[in-house]
């Protein structure tokens, strides 16, 4: 079965400052990843996701994230955080044909320094 | 965009009675659905893969009997939490597939239930 571990259970940065959550997964086989990001009390907004092709995916809200096969690695990476950016953030990893056994990491929850 | 709704948003009950969630595909239709758990501070856990027309896969460890699920149409799914206790005060949040693929997966806005 797939695991997901995300390293870093709390991060703070600065406003302004560029930021990188780190995801790495376990499995045989290439697998789905996504990254979600989750506000206090909201659901879950995907970010982006990465199935096959270019190993540097782009998402929403300035985020991209790339895929290290050799690393097991999808990490998640911004330029420039904002203060809007405060939330849990969430790696996961779909695994079988269709991405059926979907499992989540733990969460990285990231404050923001004004 | 894809939408999925649940209902209610937040629900307080007393200990001892059943409460229904409700999760809503608006504007696809689905026929698998999926039902999270999140406790404060953690990750979601699945709970249940619902099956339009068939029974719910429960994960080990959720009481089938005690999270009851249908999903009698292709744009609803319920969970009904019988005989609430504190101990089943927790986020629940819903997902649905749009196709066969995680591709196509969204998530309801999520569902607090407290019980008391």
């Amino acid at each position: 079965a797939q695991s997901v571990t995300q390293p870093d259970i709390h991060i703070t940065v600065s406003e302004g400052a560029s930021l990188e959550l780190r995801c790495n997964y376990s499995y045989g086989a290439t697998p789905y990843l996504f990254w979600y990001v989750q506000s206090p009390g909201q659901g879950l907004q995907l970010l982006l996701k990465y199935f096959s092709g270019d190993t540097l995916v782009q998402g929403i809200k300035g985020f991209e994230a790339e895929f290290k096969r050799s690393q097991s690695s999808f990490n998640l990476r911004k330029p420039s955080v904002h203060w809007s950016d405060a939330a849990e953030y969430f790696c996961a990893v779909g695994a079988g044909n269709y991405g059926q056994n979907f499992v989540f990491g733990p969460g990285t929850r990231l404050s923001v320094l004004p | 965009g894809a939408v999925v709704s649940q209902h209610p948003s937040w629900v307080i009950c007393k200990s001892g009675t059943s409460v229904k969630i409700e999760c809503r595909s608006l504007d696809f239709q689905a026929t698998t659905m999926f039902w999270y758990r999140q406790f404060p501070k953690q990750s979601l856990m699945l709970m249940a893969t619902s099956n339009e027309g068939s029974k719910a896969t429960y994960e080990q460890g959720v009481e089938k009997d005690k999270f009851l699920i249908n999903h009698a149409s292709l744009t609803l799914s319920t969970l009904t939490v019988t005989s609430a206790h504190p101990e089943d005060s927790s986020f629940y949040i819903c997902s649905a597939l749009r196709g066969a693929s995680y591709n196509e997966q969204f998530f309801g806005p999520g569902t607090r239930l407290t019980v008391l």
